[in-house]
């Protein structure tokens, strides 16, 4: 099965500064991985996924098989982005979440 | 489009009696739904797998016999937590698919916060 780890249980970063949670798979095989957040008094919601190499809110995340990492990337941190995110791997059609990693920004 | 609600958002029980919530898919048919409990500052927890027209799949630990789950239809799952205690207090979050692919991504609900008195 696949498995997850993110170090950091919090990310403190200043407005503006650039921030990356840290995201690392163990598997044999492809990986299957999502980025979900989920924002103070919100419903969880899809971030990004691995295999559509998509931009959204100005995050990314690139699959690096070297490294067996799958870490999420945002150049300049808005305030806006304070929340709980979620790297989640995806088999056998359910989705197992980890402990994740709380992102503060602060003005 | 993908909008899973769920209802109520919270509820307030006494100790002893039955709460149900429902998870609804207001624009695509679920053929499997999925329950998860978080509590206070912590991640999501699995509880159990719901399948449109059959028996739930339980993970390791949850009791089946007191959280109920129906799937009777392709658009609605229910949790029934029975003969509640103040433990069972939680935020319970419904997730339902909306594609075909695994790959699509998940829709969660805007969960219901349980508290038993």
């Amino acid at each position: 099965a696949q498995r997850v780890t993110q170090p950091e249980k919090l990310l403190s970063v200043f407005k503006g500064a650039p921030v990356e949670l840290k995201c690392n798979y163990s598997y044999s095989g492809s990986p299957e991985l999502f980025w979900y957040v989920q924002y103070s008094r919100q419903r969880l919601q899809l971030l990004l996924r691995h295999i559509s190499r998509e931009s959204i809110k100005g995050f990314t995340a690139d699959l690096n098989k070297g490294e067996t990492s799958f870490h999420l990337k945002k150049p300049f941190a808005q305030e806006e982005d304070s929340a709980m995110y979620y790297c989640v791997p995806y088999n056998t059609d359910k989705l197992i979440f980890g402990t994740g990693t709380r992102l503060q920004v602060f003005p | 489009g993908a909008v899973v609600s769920q209802h109520p958002s919270w509820v307030i029980c006494k100790s002893g009696t039955s709460v149900k919530i429902e998870c609804r898919s207001l624009d695509f048919q679920a053929t499997t739904m999925f329950w998860y409990r978080q509590f206070p500052k912590q991640s999501l927890m699995l509880m159990a797998t719901s399948n449109e027209g059959s028996k739930a799949t339980y993970e390791q630990g949850v009791e089946k016999d007191k959280f109920l789950i129906n799937h009777a239809s392709l658009t609605l799952s229910t949790l029934t937590v029975t003969s509640a205690h103040p433990e069972d207090s939680s935020f319970y979050i419904c997730s339902a698919r909306w594609g075909d692919r695994v790959s699509d991504g998940y829709t969660f609900g805007s969960g219901t916060r349980l508290t038993v008195v």
